[in-house]
C-alpha cells in the first residue's frame, strides 16, 4: 500500500516532443505528490508538487495532471528540449505526518537533438 | 550559499573498513533523512531525524548508525563496509513534504 509505480522505466523523445511519465499510488492518505529531477552527479530537486484538490498544475512547459478517482498521475513535459534529458522520479507523501516521502523508481529521459 | 551540504563527495575504502559521511543544512529544516541510490537510480530511504530525534529508521543493517548532534547536521557512521554498500548516499532536509537534497556522496567499496 505505500508502493508508488512509475512508468516508464526509459523514454526517448525528440525535441519539441511531448515527453509524458506516469506513476500510480495506492496509500490513499498522501496528499502531496511531487515530481523531482536528477542530472547525473547531482542530487534530486524538486520541479513540480500538486496536491490532489486540483487535477492540473502548469508551470512553464511542466505539467502535472492528477486522477484522484484513479489514483494516477503524471509529468507532462512540453516542447522537450536537449537540456531536459534527466532522471525524473515521483513521489508521493503525507505532509501531515512525520513525511515519510515515497519514491517511483525513476525514469531516464532522454531528449534527442 | 549551499542549502543541503554532504562530505565527502567522493568515498573509496576496503572491504571491512569503517566511513562516516557528513551532512549539514542552513535551511533552518527541523527533518533531515539519508537516502540511498543504487546502480539502477532507485532511491532508498534509510533514516529520518526530526529535531535531532531518529523518527524512520527502515530496513537497514545495523552497521550503518546515524547520528544527529543539532537540528542542522545528521552524520552517517557505517562500520564493517561491504561491497554491497556501494553507492551513492544522498543527505536531505524536508519541510511542508519538500524535500531538499544534498549533492550525494559517492561510496565504493572495493
Amino acid at each position: 500500500q505505500q508502493q508508488v509505480k512509475q512508468s516508464p522505466q526509459s523514454l526517448i523523445v525528440q525535441k519539441g516532443g511531448i515527453s509524458i511519465i506516469n506513476c500510480a499510488y495506492e496509500n490513499t492518505a498522501f496528499d502531496y505528490f511531487p515530481w523531482y529531477q536528477q542530472f547525473p552527479g547531482k542530487g534530486p530537486a524538486l520541479l513540480i508538487a500538486i496536491r490532489p484538490d486540483v487535477s492540473e498544475k502548469k508551470e512553464g512547459r511542466f505539467t502535472i495532471s492528477f486522477n484522484k478517482s484513479a489514483k494516477q498521475f503524471s509529468l507532462h513535459i512540453m516542447d522537450s528540449q536537449p537540456g531536459d534529458s534527466a532522471t525524473y522520479f515521483c513521489a508521493a507523501s503525507s505532509v501531515g505526518s512525520a513525511s515519510k516521502i515515497i519514491f517511483g523508481s525513476g525514469t531516464r529521459l532522454s531528449i534527442r537533438p | 550559499d549551499t542549502a543541503v551540504s554532504q562530505t565527502p563527495k567522493y568515498l573509496v575504502t576496503q572491504m571491512g573498513n569503517d566511513k562516516s559521511i557528513k551532512c549539514e543544512q542552513n535551511l533552518g529544516h527541523d527533518t533531515m533523512y539519508w537516502y540511498k541510490q543504487d546502480s539502477k537510480k532507485f532511491l532508498k530511504i534509510m533514516f529520518s531525524y526530526n529535531n535531532k530525534e531518529l523518527i524512520i529508521n527502515e530496513t537497514v543493517p545495523n552497521r550503518f548508525s546515524p547520528k544527529s548532534p543539532d537540528k542542522a547536521h545528521l552524520n552517517l557512521h557505517i562500520n564493517s563496509l561491504e561491497l554491497g554498500d556501494s553507492a551513492v548516499y544522498f543527505c536531505a532536509s524536508s519541510q511542508a513534504g519538500k524535500q531538499y537534497f544534498g549533492p550525494g556522496t559517492r561510496l565504493t567499496v572495493t
